[in-house]
């Protein structure tokens, strides 16, 4: 039971280009997240999916697109990366349990884009 | 809207020192509140939750969480820290039922002196 699983762990990317970031999680959860992480700024949520086959923004979504591939994958894109997107992505699944969602993180990509 | 709030930005204790980590939360309702973990280079692992009853939570690692409703606080606390406890601490918040999307803090770094 690997939990949730994320590649690259690392990245460098030239402005204008583009990539994909894969998560993949093994523990049959429907709903799964796509975070970022900046000094001082706690997480931000980019996009979150409740359920096979929806998607759905979250609080900083512009520069992203996300497919969620099936139910144990969500992709997160950058169509043209930006410096301002160097971070710390993390991609997150949940399950209900005790009336709410607990979500269980991935152990992050660390993205530079120069 | 839901937010929470962590006052301290750093905190230095002493090993074996006991340890308080404040986090106080703005929401309408009783919310469900979230401490989560993460070490250097590591994801989120979740510490403890509360979502109703006894208003102090017992989690991982040796730590508990109080919930008061007066005044809004969801204080972590461990009796004697360990070097090992260095690391960044988030507290989150949630509404209740069904999948929800919570609400970080922007964190709390834990510096242990030996």
């Amino acid at each position: 039971n690997a939990g949730v699983t994320q590649t690259p762990k690392f990245q460098v990317l030239k402005t204008g280009q583009s990539m994909t970031l894969q998560c993949a999680q093994d523990m049959n959860h429907n709903s799964m997240y796509w975070y970022r992480q900046d000094p001082g700024m706690g997480l931000r949520l980019i996009y979150y999916s409740a359920s096979e086959g929806t998607t759905d923004k979250g609080e900083v979504p512009n520069g992203y697109n996300v497919s969620r591939l099936n139910k144990r994958e969500f992709s997160l894109r950058l169509e043209s990366a930006a410096p301002s997107q160097t971070s710390v992505y993390f991609c997150a699944s949940s399950e209900f349990s005790g009336n709410t969602d607990t979500q269980y993180f991935g152990p992050g990509t660390r993205l530079t884009v120069l | 809207a839901q937010s929470v709030t962590q006052p301290d930005i750093h905190i230095t204790v002493s090993e074996g020192a006991s340890l308080e980590l404040r986090c106080n939360y703005s929401y309408g309702a009783t919310p469900y509140l979230f401490w989560y973990v993460q070490s250097p280079g590591q994801g989120l692992q979740l510490l403890l939750k509360y979502f109703s009853g006894d208003t102090l939570v017992q989690g991982i690692k040796g730590f508990e969480a109080e919930f008061k409703r007066s005044q809004s606080s969801f204080n972590l606390r461990k009796p004697s820290v360990h070097w090992s406890d260095a690391a960044e601490y988030f507290c989150a918040v949630g509404p209740p039922g069904g999948s929800y999307i919570p609400t970080f803090g922007r964190g709390t770094s834990l510096i242990v002196h030996p």
